[in-house]
């Protein structure tokens, strides 16, 4: 597609509650990146994936965080039993290589009540 | 501990002026940073990069400079335009670090007429 696709773009979790999170990145994207951005706060980098293989997860804040990227496209961001401070908006984001000046997606914003 | 920081929370600029934003790093690590602008409810844009090789990058409107014995950059536009009101967000990146980048805190531009 023409840009980095994310649904849902809006999401309501109860405590206690399991939700995934979708981006499509660009077509031919090798690279591919998980931000969390607080209310307030930049985006703080969670996991990058090249291709399917995910080369660094140090941003994720619990191992209640889970991400893949199966197939190299598409990739899909898990968080279970979410939690009051797991509301925030997620971005992602791909590249055609590197880090350099990627594209975001426009986010899926995140709140647990 | 805040590795790049973006010390004003907002700036308002007459139109037609000039706008200067600032960063400030921490990281001596850092080699390549980068501004980006981010609209309400959409994901960050790819504005302008700078590598630590340089001080100076210029595209249109847009300057960066890099002060690496300060380790401090600005962003420059002139003039600026009403279309130039948005959150600011400067980022740097390690080539030898981790893969993401750090991001300041954003600063939120308002171009007055």
């Amino acid at each position: 597609g023409a840009g980095v696709s994310q649904s849902p773009r809006y999401k309501v979790a109860k405590r206690g509650q399991d939700v995934a999170l979708r981006c499509d990145p660009i077509s031919g994207h090798v690279s591919l990146f998980w931000y969390q951005q607080a209310l307030g706060q930049g985006p703080e980098f969670l996991t990058y994936f090249q291709n399917e293989a995910q080369l660094d997860k140090s941003g994720l804040p619990s191992d209640r965080f889970f991400a893949e990227r199966p197939e190299g496209s598409v990739s899909t961001l898990k968080i279970q039993r979410t939690q009051q401070e797991d509301s925030a908006v997620y971005l992602c984001a791909s590249s055609r290589d590197s880090n350099y000046g990627y594209t975001f997606g426009s986010g899926t914003r995140l709140t647990v009540v | 501990d805040q590795q790049v920081k973006q010390n004003s929370p907002s700036l308002s600029v007459q139109e037609g002026r000039i706008s200067i934003l600032n960063c400030d790093y921490t990281n001596s690590m850092f080699d390549y940073f980068l501004w980006y602008k981010k609209y309400p409810a959409e994901g960050p844009t790819f504005l302008i990069s700078i590598s630590s090789i340089k001080d100076k990058n210029e595209d249109g409107r847009f300057t960066v400079f890099l002060n690496k014995s300060a380790k401090h950059l600005s962003l420059h536009i002139v003039p600026s335009q009403p279309g130039d009101s948005a959150v600011y967000f400067c980022a740097a990146f390690s080539g030898g670090g981790a893969d993401g980048l750090t991001f300041g805190k954003g600063t939120h531009l308002i171009i007055q007429p």
